[in-house]
């Protein structure tokens, strides 16, 4: 049973780009949320998706957007890199019914913004 | 204000040893609780969780945890520990509603000495 996809593992952007992210949920599950986890840092809520539509927001700009697909899938997209964008960038995907199956988490993508 | 804090940055234990890792919560009401362990350059793994009932959990690799309401504390523990056990350990704290975001506390760093 394959658990949380995210690709891809690790990335190299450039102050100013752009970069998309990529997550594909646990089999079965319909909900995916991102987190941003910076160096020696705990794990922080960016969004949430759930059928198409962004549920609930982290305290993070506009610079931060996503999507999610009718497969559940979901992207992460950041506009305008900043060097504090660098971080692993996690999806954890649930059940968007039934909260007592808890988050499973991918292994994350590595972005660094030079 | 919510927040998680985890009082110990590091943790130093010997292989065999007891383990005990504190999580302290501030929440406006009972949170779910959860307990995650992540290896370097890894995503989450989820070590157990607590919802309701019995205040001792018992989770995966041998671990458990015990709720105390009047402490708003979820603190983790191992009776003997292993070499595979050094990592990164997070306490989150969610909401009993449908589109939860977990809140993290900022880690716990263990290592494991032979």
């Amino acid at each position: 049973d394959a658990g949380v996809t995210q690709s891809p593992t690790h990335l190299i952007k450039t102050r100013g780009q752009q970069v998309t992210l990529r997550c594909s949920p646990k089999s079965g599950h319909d909900t995916v949320s991102w987190y941003q986890q910076a160096l020696g840092q705990g794990p922080q809520f960016i969004f949430q998706y759930y059928e198409e539509e962004e549920r609930q927001r982290g305290n993070f700009p506009d610079r931060f957007s996503g999507h999610q697909f009718p497969n559940y899938s979901s992207e992460l997209n950041v506009n305008a890199l900043l060097l504090g964008d660098s971080a692993l960038y996690l999806c954890a995907s649930s059940r968007g019914i039934d909260f007592n199956y808890g988050y499973t988490f991918g292994s994350g993508t590595r972005l660094t913004v030079v | 204000a919510q927040s998680v804090t985890q009082p110990d940055i590091h943790i130093t234990v010997s292989e065999g040893a007891s383990l005990e890792l504190r999580c302290n919560y501030s929440y406006g009401a009972t949170p779910y609780l959860f307990w995650y362990v992540q290896s370097p350059g890894q995503g989450l793994q989820l070590l157990l969780k607590y919802f309701s009932g019995d205040t001792l959990v018992q989770g995966i690799k041998g671990f458990e945890a015990e709720f105390k309401r009047s402490q708003s504390s979820f603190n983790l523990r191992k009776p003997s520990v292993h070499w595979s056990d050094a990592a990164e350990y997070f306490c989150a704290v969610g909401p009993m509603i449908r589109w939860g975001k977990l809140q993290f506390g900022a880690g716990t760093q263990v290592v494991v000495t032979p």
